[in-house]
């Protein structure tokens, strides 16, 4: 098993409707999860952090985390075509070693 | 603003010839790492400072080494690189306070000839 999965995509969506990305980790000892966006070419981007469970909004993005289940999820609502992007899920294996294990990422496209 | 920089933005090396990747920070952050990105692959992980702690992944060609002068500045060498080392290199960094959030820097797109 990997340490951390995602559907890796491509995900297609249409604009206006809400975006839900997945992941699942391994380490049931893992504290903190980070959503990151990357555009084709660029390098990754924070947009979410999560360390407790349940849901945390910011703006148009949900993160949400249920640790008994090892999952943590991203909604973005109201989608727009400069979500298109691949979504990399972060978590924190191993607490205290300052290391996050990265999944290989989910491509988002929205639709106009 | 406070943030990371990488030098140069695209590389292009020949097979064989050394060549060296620069980081700088201005967040102040203890930890600064270096990935290995290719394409629709995770980042991995190539090795981390804490302050002027070094740590090594298991799986790091030896023929990749990294270097911390002082907390701005840190720098990955390649010290004869292949064709399979053409990557995206990103540095980035985190504040090694417990809070694990990492930012990075624009990446340097490695080419090798």
């Amino acid at each position: 098993q990997k340490e951390v999965e995602q559907n890796s995509g491509p995900l297609s969506v249409p604009e206006g409707a809400i975006a839900s990305l997945n992941c699942t980790y391994s380490d049931r000892g893992s504290q903190s999860f980070f959503w990151y966006r990357q555009y084709s070419g660029k390098s990754p981007e924070l947009i979410m952090s999560i360390y407790s469970n349940g849901d945390k909004e910011d703006g148009r993005f949900t993160a949400q985390l249920n640790k008994a289940s090892q999952y943590v999820s991203l909604l973005i609502r109201d989608s727009q075509p400069s979500d298109s992007a691949t979504y990399l899920c972060a978590v924190e294996i191993n607490f205290g070693n300052e290391k996050l294990t990265f999944g290989t990422g989910t491509r988002l496209t929205i639709i106009p | 603003d406070a943030m990371v920089i990488q030098n140069p933005r695209y590389q292009v090396t020949q097979f064989g010839k050394p060549v060296t990747l620069s980081c700088s920070q201005t967040l102040n952050h203890n930890v600064m790492y270096w990935y290995q990105q290719k394409s629709s692959q995770a980042p991995k992980l190539l090795f981390h400072y804490y302050d002027k702690d070094f740590n090594n992944e298991a799986d790091t060609p030896d023929n990749f080494q990294s270097r911390r002068p002082n907390t701005s500045f840190c720098f990955l060498d390649i010290r004869s690189p292949g064709l399979g080392d053409a990557a995206m290199y990103l540095c980035a960094t985190s504040s090694g306070t417990g809070v694990y959030e990492q930012y990075f820097g624009p990446g340097t797109r490695l080419t090798v000839t």
